[in-house]
């Protein structure tokens, strides 16, 4: 099966740097993917992660490393929108179709 | 123009009713799936269809149907509703079913038992 471990909260104030680390458990691996999501609203896709190293995405970057089952999301400049859940997920594997499965979310709070 | 598009937005309802939640998407994809999220958050993948194929169908109640009259549309019938089936539901879609990104979510559904 698949498991993903992230922690579940994150604090920091305006203008830091946050880091979101993830670890994974897969049968197969397809990539890392980060999504967001904003209180009532939505999850949408910040990134995606195939191969070891860093993709930049304006102040959000990804980074994997498939040796060591562990990738995190950097956020940079920190503005109070980016108070929201953050989430990892991997492609299931081992079932007749795909799908995306999940971490449990980090909720990351950024103060003034 | 809203990509995924869920209907209703809310939906109240007493334990033991049959209720229907509607999706549409406007993106072309092919894939569509229904996620259950509960008080903690947690997504949890129930179903998914590919060109209006069942192709996943994770442990859920068979009080749960989903249907797909064509691709792009996903309903999600829930029959003998419980306590326990309170949550937010989210229709999603891709473009490809065997690639990580690029899904995108319709705004929820939350469903309360009562």
């Amino acid at each position: 099966g698949q498991s993903l471990e992230q922690p579940s909260e994150v604090t920091a104030v305006e203008g830091a740097i946050v880091q979101i680390n993830c670890t994974y458990q897969t049968s197969g691996f397809y990539g890392l993917s980060w999504y967001q999501q904003h209180d009532g609203g939505a999850p949408t896709f910040l990134s995606y992660n195939a191969l070891d190293g860093l993709e930049e995405t304006g102040r959000f970057s990804s980074f994997l490393s498939r040796s060591d089952s562990y990738g995190y999301l950097l956020l940079q400049e920190l503005q109070m929108k980016d108070s929201a859940s953050y989430f990892c997920a991997v492609r299931d594997q081992g079932q007749a179709g795909t799908a995306l499965i999940f971490g449990k979310g980090t909720t990351l709070s950024v103060s003034s | 123009d809203t990509a995924v598009s869920q209907t209703p937005k809310y939906l109240v309802t007493q334990m033991g009713n049959d209720k229907s939640i509607k999706c549409e998407q406007n993106l072309g994809h092919d894939t569509m799936y229904w996620y259950k999220q509960d008080s903690k958050k947690f997504l949890k993948i129930m179903f998914s269809y590919n060109n209006k194929e069942l192709i996943i169908n994770e442990t859920v109640p068979n009080r749960f149907s989903p249907k797909s009259p064509d691709k792009a549309h996903l309903n999600l019938h829930i029959n003998s509703l419980e306590l326990g089936d309170s949550a937010v539901y989210f229709c999603a879609s891709s473009l490809y079913r065997d690639k990580n990104y690029g899904y995108t979510f319709g705004s929820g559904t939350r469903l309360t038992v009562v």
